[in-house]
């Protein structure tokens, strides 16, 4: 089945710990997307790539880490320096940078 | 900046009932406008706006955008209780050279009672 998977869907971590979550897509699309999602907000953009070995900042980078070593994968890490990590995010990917988004499952990351 | 306003916030109808979702953007160099239903989970593509006036209609769902008056709606006709979810309305801009930014909104929250 093509998608956009994420894991885990529930992430439980202590003050102070790194924690990595994983996106992964099969559709060959050039761009992925972390966003973050908390209640009441709309999802707010943390980091991009718009194709492999590349990405860039989004709108709230800080505290947050990733890679683009596969086309296929984009993991986010979500470092101690994040001050308020607790959140859903969401991860997605559109064929090229500007086209149409496709969204992952989530992950729900509480902080202890 | 950049601004997506969604309204109203939340909704609650009955099944049967038909509902408008409003958006209303200020951004430039606008590209397309994009709508999407969340309900637990992931949000899920509905519709791509890119021109004014013209209908893009999908069974019990249709929206429109209207790039003069900067904004769009979303109409959905005789609800079921399976429409009930977030419904989020994201703009996509240029923003210098081949990059583009995608804003949301905050979402109106539709609540369908039988």
């Amino acid at each position: 089945d093509g998608g956009i998977t994420q894991s885990p869907k529930y992430l439980f971590r202590k003050e102070g710990q790194n924690v990595t979550l994983s996106c992964e897509q099969n559709l060959n699309h050039d761009a992925m997307y972390w966003y973050r999602q908390d209640p009441g907000q709309g999802l707010r953009l943390i980091y991009y790539s718009q194709i492999v070995n590349d990405f860039q900042k989004g709108d709230i980078a800080e505290g947050y880490s990733v890679s683009r070593e596969k086309k296929e994968s984009f993991p986010l890490t979500v470092t101690s320096a994040q001050k308020n990590p607790t959140a859903f995010y969401l991860c997605a990917s559109s064929i090229d940078w500007g086209g149409t988004q496709y969204f992952g499952p989530g992950t729900r990351l509480t902080v202890l | 900046e950049d601004k997506v306003v969604q309204s109203p916030l939340s909704l609650v109808v009955h099944e049967g009932d038909t509902v408008t979702l409003n958006c209303s953007y200020e951004v430039t160099n606008f590209r397309s406008l994009l709508w999407y239903k969340q309900e637990k989970k992931a949000p899920t593509f509905l519709f791509m706006l890119t021109s004014s006036g013209i209908e893009k209609k999908s069974g019990r769902l249709s929206s429109i955008l209207d790039k003069k008056e900067l904004f769009s709606i979303l109409n959905i006709t005789a609800t079921q209780t399976g429409d009930s979810a977030v419904y989020l309305c994201a703009v996509v801009k240029r923003s210098g050279g081949s990059n583009y930014k995608l804003t949301f909104g905050k979402g109106t929250l539709l609540t369908v009672n039988p």
